[in-house]
């Protein structure tokens, strides 16, 4: 079935970088973009970037740019997010999301979520 | 950025009531918004698209109306399994943005 699958929880100190997996199956990676979404705990959906896993296009929201990277390995039909200089107002679960097409568009299927404790 | 807001914040209804959720972007959005619910604990699932589009298995007492910027969802007939948070999002400019959520349990 189509899915994503995330890699498992971290733990970072402030300043260090983690870098969150999302690998793709059961549909054609290199035909759908991918966002990622995270979550604050108790709060609410913010979305921080969109890829394509066509051509590698990307587009990050404004309040991340420079510290976030979002590629993809489309041997491995996985997606990546890099997040540096990481704060404690970044610990959140983040998602990946697909998009329904190459564009931006509704996020049809989700990963189950990473939690990302920044604490020291 | 355009902002999005909902109405109630939270509400509580007895199984079986219509319960409806208002979404109002700060700018007009055409049809550019859609609807997700989210258990405590689980990702998002994607329910309503381009305003009024159903997404494929999902029930039929849900549904969404709207154009330009006010929106609305409807739960025609609530159910145990619908308590979950509502938010509504738009992508039609970007940063895509989402509402600040409406929590929505059993009365």
């Amino acid at each position: 079935q189509v899915q994503l699958v995330q890699s498992g929880a971290e733990v970072k100190k402030p300043g260090a970088s983690v870098k969150v997996s999302c690998k793709a199956s059961g549909y054609t990676f290199t035909s759908y973009g991918i966002s990622w979404v995270r979550q604050a705990p108790g709060q609410g959906l913010e979305w921080m970037g969109w890829i394509s896993a066509y051509n590698g296009n990307t587009n990050y929201a404004q309040k991340l740019q420079g510290r976030v990277t979002m590629t993809t390995d489309t041997s491995t039909s996985t997606a990546y997010m890099e997040l540096r200089s990481l704060r404690s107002d970044d610990t959140a679960v983040y998602y990946c999301a697909r998009e329904r097409g190459l564009e931006l568009n509704a996020f049809d299927i989700w990963g189950q979520g990473t939690m990302v404790t920044v604490s020291s | 950025d355009i902002q999005m807001t909902q109405s109630p914040s939270s509400l509580s209804a007895s199984v079986g009531d219509r319960v409806t959720i208002t979404c109002q972007a700060s700018q007009d959005i055409s049809n550019y918004l859609n609807w997700y619910q989210q258990k405590p604990g689980k990702a998002p699932k994607l329910l309503i698209y381009d305003a009024s589009n159903l997404e494929t298995g999902v029930p039929s007492r849900f549904s969404g109306s709207g154009s330009g910027t006010d929106f609305t969802f409807t739960i025609s007939s609530l159910q145990p399994e619908d308590i979950a948070t509502y938010y509504c999002q738009q992508y039609d400019n970007l940063p895509v943005t989402f509402g600040p959520g409406t929590k929505v349990d059993i009365k």
